[in-house]
């Protein structure tokens, strides 16, 4: 079966640096993306892996290991506007491609 | 971005009526995909399609509908709409389905109230 799963919420503090988990067990794997999405709106495009190691773009990063099924997002340097939701989705291989989506999680960040 | 737009943007109606919600998309991208998202879920998908007239369903398509008879527009058909159906639907597009780092782009979302 397809499964995915991330912490429910997480707190951090603004200027700290946060690590959000996401697991997954897919018929197939064809990359691994992730979506930021402020409440009310869509969700935008953080980064995506599809080879193992390490992504870093700016203040994000993003990790995969494909024989563990698990990747994590950085964020260093908190700010207040990343409160947000963290999507992890999972290309699948079949299905044209399509993306399985995570329950997110939502980040509180505190002053 | 993507220019992707939906509407209506929201929408509150009746039990058993027919809702059709549209996106319209001005980037040429071959794939569009229908998602709702509900708390304690997340993004499901619904329908996509990889072409004109080319659609599939996803994993909660039951009670839903589409078409795409031209590149830019994909229509979802709630047939008889229930409860059930309340909830907040965007619509995503790519240009790739299965090609390296082609992410999907998303409208907006619809909030559709099913009383």
């Amino acid at each position: 079966g397809q499964n995915i799963d991330q912490p429910t919420e997480m707190t951090a503090t603004e200027g700290a640096i946060v690590q959000i988990n996401c697991t997954y067990q897919t018929s197939g794997f064809n990359g691994l993306f992730w979506y930021q999405q402020h409440a009310g709106e869509a969700p935008t495009f953080l980064s995506y892996n599809v080879l193992d190691g390490l992504e870093e773009k700016g203040r994000f990063s993003s990790f995969l290991s494909r024989s563990k099924g698990y990747s994590y997002l950085l964020l260093k340097e908190l700010q207040m506007k990343d409160s947000a939701s963290y999507l992890c989705a999972v290309r699948d291989r079949g299905s044209q491609g399509n993306l399985i989506f995570g329950k997110g999680t939502k980040l509180s960040v505190k002053p | 971005d993507a220019g992707i737009t939906q509407s209506p943007r929201h929408k509150v109606t009746e039990t058993g009526t027919p809702v059709t919600l549209r996106c319209h998309q001005t980037e040429n991208h071959r794939y569009m995909y229908w998602y709702r998202q509900d708390p304690g879920h997340g993004l499901r998908l619904i329908h996509y399609s990889y072409g004109v007239k080319d659609t599939d369903k996803g994993e909660v398509s039951d009670g839903y509908s589409v078409s795409r008879s031209k590149t830019e527009d994909f229509l979802l058909t709630l047939e008889s709409a229930t409860s059930s159906q309340t909830s907040v639907y965007f619509c995503a597009t790519t240009s790739s389905g299965t090609g390296a780092y082609n992410e999907q782009f998303f409208g907006p979302g619809t909030r559709l109230t099913v009383l």
